[in-house]
Parts: structure tokens; sequence; C-alpha cells
């Protein structure tokens, strides 16, 4: 069955970086695009980026363009998100998610999430 | 940006009871709606996509319904897994937007 799984959080200070990344498996990784979703603490769910299945295109919140990049490799079948110069306000759950077949547009299968915290 | 925006806020039902949740977009989003189901400390589950279409595995008492700016999901007899809060989601346009969530709550 279809299986993702983040890492990658962790505890860090404004103004610095973190990797996250989701192994995919269960699916057929190079032909889905996908998406990373964040939740902070307490508060609903946030869309932060999209990436075609082959890397072409990509869409990115305001709220992270130019800061949080998003990229895969499809030959290690993982989703990554480079985080830079983070923010207090980046404070949240990620998730990595799967688009349907059906459109680009949302997601059909959802990891667990992986914790990010930036505090001083 | 497109602004979702869903009511109530909070939604006390008793099991066994009809649910009834909006939401209202800033701008005709088409039918390119879906809705997500989130227990507390899980992933968010998708429901239905296309404002009214269920997604694999969902049981019939989900349903969808609206088109352009308002839209709707029913939970015809509650039972104790649907309490939860649910979101709706529009991916007519970038960026996508999520709802502010209904929680349904045990009344």
């Amino acid at each position: 069955q279809v299986q993702l799984v983040e890492s990658g959080g962790g505890v860090v200070q404004p103004g610095e970086s973190l990797r996250l990344s989701c192994s995919a498996s269960g699916f057929p990784f190079r032909t889905s695009g996908m998406h990373w979703v964040r939740q902070a603490p307490g508060k609903g769910l946030e869309w932060v980026a999209f990436i075609r299945n082959d890397g072409s295109t990509k869409y990115y919140a305001d709220s992270v363009r130019g800061r949080l990049t998003i990229s895969r490799d499809n030959s290690q079948h993982t989703l990554y998100l480079q985080m830079n110069s983070l923010r207090v306000e980046d404070t949240a759950v990620y998730y990595c998610a799967r688009t349907s077949t059906e459109s680009w547009g949302f997601c059909d299968s959802w990891g667990q999430g992986t914790l990010v915290t930036v505090s001083s | 940006e497109m602004v979702m925006t869903q009511s109530p806020a909070t939604l006390s039902v008793s099991p066994g009871e009809r649910a009834t949740l909006s939401c209202r977009a800033s701008q005709s989003v088409s039918n390119k709606l879906a809705w997500y189901q989130q227990t507390p400390g899980q992933a968010p589950r998708l429901l239905i996509y296309g404002a009214s279409t269920r997604a694999t595995g969902i049981p019939a008492r989900f349903s969808g319904s609206g088109s352009g700016t308002e839209f709707t999901l029913t939970i015809s007899s509650l039972e104790s897994e649907d309490f939860a809060v649910y979101y709706c989601q529009q991916y007519d346009t970038w960026p996508l937007t999520f709802g502010g969530g209904t929680k349904v709550e045990i009344k």
C-alpha cells in the first residue's frame, strides 16, 4: 500500500536551515506529483509547495517562496523540502502528500508528518 | 489568493444525527473542491473531491454538494469515528488554499 514517511524535523534557531525528506513506497513515485502541507500547533492546514512528477513544474505559497525549495529524486523515491532562513512562524508539522491521479490539486495519501520547531 | 471560509467553527452533534458543514470560496472554484477529515494526532484523510465524488473507501454516509462558491459536506448519520475536524480545500487556482476547519464534536 501507499506509504509516505517524513524525516528530518527538529529544533532550530531563527535564520537556520533544515532539510526534510519524504520516503515513498507502494506506488510508482515517478508518475505522481507531490505536495508539502504544514500545520502549526493547534492550527489548520496550510499548503506549502507542489512539484510535478518529473520536477519540471513547482509552485509555492507566498509565505515560503524564496526560502523553502521543493525537489525530488525519482531514482531514490524521495521528496525533499529545503528550508532556509527559517522563522518562528515556520514552526509546524510538515506533511508530504501524493497528488491524486485525477488532478495535481488535491492529495489522496498523506504521511504522518515531521515536526519542525523554530525557536531561539 | 482564494479565501476559503468554513462554518460553523464548531458543530455539536449527537451520534446518529445528521451533520451539515459549509464551505464558501471568495471566488468561483467551479467544482474544484476537496474535503478532508483529520482526527487528533493523525494525518488528514481525503473524503471528497470534485465537490461530490467520494474517495476510495469512504462510506456512503459522507456526501458533498455545491459548485461555484458554495459547498456542503453532509454526514448523514454520525458514528463515533466521525467526530473530527473537517477541512475544505480549493484546487482551482494556485496557491491551493484550505478553509479554517470545522470541528465536529459530540453533543
